[in-house]
């Protein structure tokens, strides 16, 4: 089956500094990758996605970066906010398949 | 902004029991799913729908789990014999495209403790 990991489980960054948080993927048919935020309780939220014909993808303050070679996915947060604390999932759409695929998540947390 | 809105927030079932999760999808959407998470884990797949059909499932979406589109509005998930391990925050989502042409948009979640 696919498999959606990522590097690690725990990210603490100082309050304005740049945040990354990796991923990586198994399935080289995965053609659509989603970066969804999950604050506690709360549904996950869409941040940014990106297309595999496509190496990078800028959104406000966020940054996905693709590198298929070796199936890995990374999401930069330019200048960490205490609201950027939260969960960060990547997630993957093998090509005709009907669903995501998530990773574990990592927890990010912002020291003030 | 449109949302995908889920009833109840929380539910404490017995053993056994049914449940029914309701979930009312963003109206010009069509294509709806749901997810599951086990606390502290990762949000797994359950089954996708459209065109008032499942069009994918998971191993985990056994013969216990059902899903309906009873109107126009309305899109549940019924687990029909809960065990402890159903215990999990389930989420809804619905598009406006299938995966891969767009975003999914999730609701807050619906809370299932199993006793």
């Amino acid at each position: 089956g696919e498999s959606v990991g990522l590097h690690l489980p725990t990210l603490s960054v100082q309050e304005g500094d740049n945040s990354i948080i990796n991923c990586a993927y198994s399935n080289s048919a995965s053609d659509y990758f989603i970066w969804y935020k999950q604050e506690s309780g709360k549904g996950p939220q869409f941040i940014i996605d990106i297309r595999s014909n496509m190496d990078k993808r800028q959104g406000q303050r966020v940054t996905v970066l693709l590198n298929k070679t070796v199936k890995h996915l990374s999401l930069q947060i330019a200048a960490t906010q205490p609201g950027d604390s939260a969960v960060y999932f990547c997630a993957e759409n093998p090509t005709e398949a009907n669903n995501l695929f998530f990773g574990t998540g990592t927890r990010l947390t912002v020291i003030p | 902004e449109p949302e995908v809105t889920q009833t109840p927030s929380h539910q404490v079932t017995q053993m056994g029991q049914e449940v029914i999760l309701r979930c009312v999808p963003i109206s010009n959407h069509l294509y709806f799913y749901w997810y599951r998470q086990i606390l502290g884990q990762k949000v797994e797949f359950l089954v996708s729908f459209y065109n008032n059909e499942i069009s994918e499932k998971s191993e985990i979406f056994d013969d216990q789990f059902s899903v309906e589109r009873p109107d126009g509005s309305n899109f549940t998930l019924k687990i029909r014999s809960t065990k402890l391990e159903d215990s999990a925050m389930y989420f809804c989502a619905s598009s406006e495209a299938g995966p891969g042409r767009g975003e999914l948009f999730f609701g807050e979640g619906s809370r299932l403790t199993v006793l």
